[in-house]
């Protein structure tokens, strides 16, 4: 069964780091482009970062700075580091396997498999 | 405020057929594909509608998508209870040089 299940959130006072992971089973994540997505409270979904190909990566700007996508092919894991931690960066967290590329019909960029989310909470 | 535009809200009564829309331009929809998801509180989103309009093994064909211009909607008919849910669309922006969703739909059944 194709599957990710994603870890590492809690509570972080601002200005702090945490790195969330996501460890993959039924596919090699590091074969495939993978994201993180969250969700505020009470606010919608938000596109954090996504890997590619090689080193290319992409960030919102809202975390840009601050949060580096990088993963371990030896685990099959995904991670995200956060740094200078803030507020408004509490929210659930969502890995992700994204189904990225580009044809024709320009670019297709979605998710089709997704963790089970983390709660990260900055505040103190 | 998202750059891909969806009515904050939606409703419908059991068996009838709603329809979800998502604005956005040239620089996202209009040149790119759209995908859908629902989002149930406390669960992952789940992948509805990708490829504008290509369901996913498992979602049943009560949903479908479609995509015209600059605009994308998604249809749910025969609606359900268990439908009432958030909705939300995406798609690669190429002024932000990156993926969106648009602000979400929340799905009443009355």
């Amino acid at each position: 069964e194709v599957q990710l299940v994603d870890s590492g959130g809690g509570l972080i006072q601002p200005g702090g780091s945490l790195r969330l992971s996501c460890v993959g089973s039924g596919f090699t994540v590091s074969s495939n482009y993978m994201a993180w997505v969250r969700q505020a409270p009470g606010k919608g979904l938000e596109w954090v970062s996504v890997i590619y190909n090689g080193d290319n990566t992409y960030y919102a700007d809202s975390v840009k700075g601050r949060f580096t996508i990088s993963r371990d092919n030896s685990k099959n894991m995904l991670y995200l580091q956060m740094n200078s931690l803030r507020a408004e960066d509490t929210a659930v967290y969502y890995c992700g396997r994204d189904r990225y590329y580009y044809d024709t019909g320009g670019y297709s960029n979605g998710m089709d498999v997704w963790g089970q989310g983390t709660t990260v909470t900055v505040s103190s | 405020q998202s750059v891909l535009t969806q009515p904050p809200s939606a409703s419908g009564t059991p068996g009838q057929r709603v329809t979800i829309s998502c604005s956005g331009s040239s620089s996202n929809i209009g040149n790119n594909y759209v995908y859908w998801y629902q989002k149930l509180p406390g669960t992952a989103p789940k992948l509805l509608i990708y490829r504008n309009n290509q369901r996913p093994s498992g979602v049943p064909d009560r949903f479908s998508g479609s995509k015209s211009g600059t605009s994308a909607s998604l249809a749910i008919s025969g609606l359900r209870s268990e439908d009432e849910a958030d909705y939300y669309c995406s798609a690669w922006d190429y002024s932000l040089s990156g993926p969106i969703f648009g602000g979400g739909t929340r799905l009443t059944v009355l």
